[in-house]
């Protein structure tokens, strides 16, 4: 069965860095786009990057861009998000999630499947 | 812009059933969506994919109570025979060129 999980969060301190990773199994890790999805402590979810399956395509949400860099490693099944420049506010749970079609060139989809998340929280 | 818009919370009875709304911004109501559940203290899970001429794909293992149904820009998910573990929060999430977005969530009491 498809299993996502996220290793990576921790304690950092605003204006640090700190990477993401996300082991992938139970499908074709290098046929599907991945994303990155947050949630701050008691709110909704937010969409943070997309990459497509082959990686030749990346999206980012606009509180993101320049600081975070989203990729992958298909020979290892691993996605990873590269956080820098952190901020306060990039305190939340971070999801590793599948997209649900396969090598699809346009774009992000529907997500199919969702990781438990890892937490990156700040220190003052 | 792309903007999913649902109401913040939602009740109802052990067994009976509940219609859960969520509404594509104008001009999109063309668009399908996804809608997931977030049991207390877990990550997400995927429900279903629902189309706008309402026709929609479950994900595994997805009981039959749940089902799908669109009217314009209204996507719709409903549970029959409401069970505790059924109290949850539930997000719509759509996508564009480039863009994923989420609805607020509708945080679902079961009373």
């Amino acid at each position: 069965q498809v299993q996502l999980v996220e290793s990576g969060g921790g304690v950092v301190q605003p204006g640090g860095s700190l990477r993401l990773s996300c082991a992938a199994s139970g499908f074709i890790f290098s046929n599907y786009a991945m994303h990155w999805v947050r949630q701050a402590p008691g709110k909704g979810l937010e969409w943070v990057a997309f990459i497509r399956y082959d990686g030749s395509n990346k999206y980012y949400a606009d509180s993101v861009k320049g600081r975070f860099t989203i990729s992958r490693d298909n020979s290892k099944n691993t996605l990873y998000l590269q956080m820098n420049s952190l901020r306060a506010e990039d305190t939340a749970v971070y999801y590793c999630a599948k997209d649900s079609i396969q090598r699809y060139n346009y774009g992000p989809t529907s997500i199919d499947y969702w990781g438990q998340g890892t937490l990156v929280t700040f220190s003052s | 812009q792309l903007v999913l818009t649902q109401s913040p919370s939602a009740s109802a009875s052990l067994g009976a059933s509940v219609k859960l709304t969520c509404t594509l911004r104008s001009g999109h109501s063309s668009y399908a969506i996804a809608w997931h559940q977030q049991q207390p203290e877990k990550g997400p899970r995927y429900l279903m994919k629902l189309n706008s001429d309402g026709s929609h794909s479950k994900g595994d293992g997805i009981p039959d109570r749940f089902s799908g149904s669109s009217s314009g820009a209204e996507r719709y998910l409903t549970i029959s025979s409401l069970q505790s573990e059924d109290e949850a929060d539930y997000y719509c999430q759509t996508w564009g060129t480039g863009i994923q977005v989420f609805g607020g969530g509708t945080k679902l009491t079961v009373l």
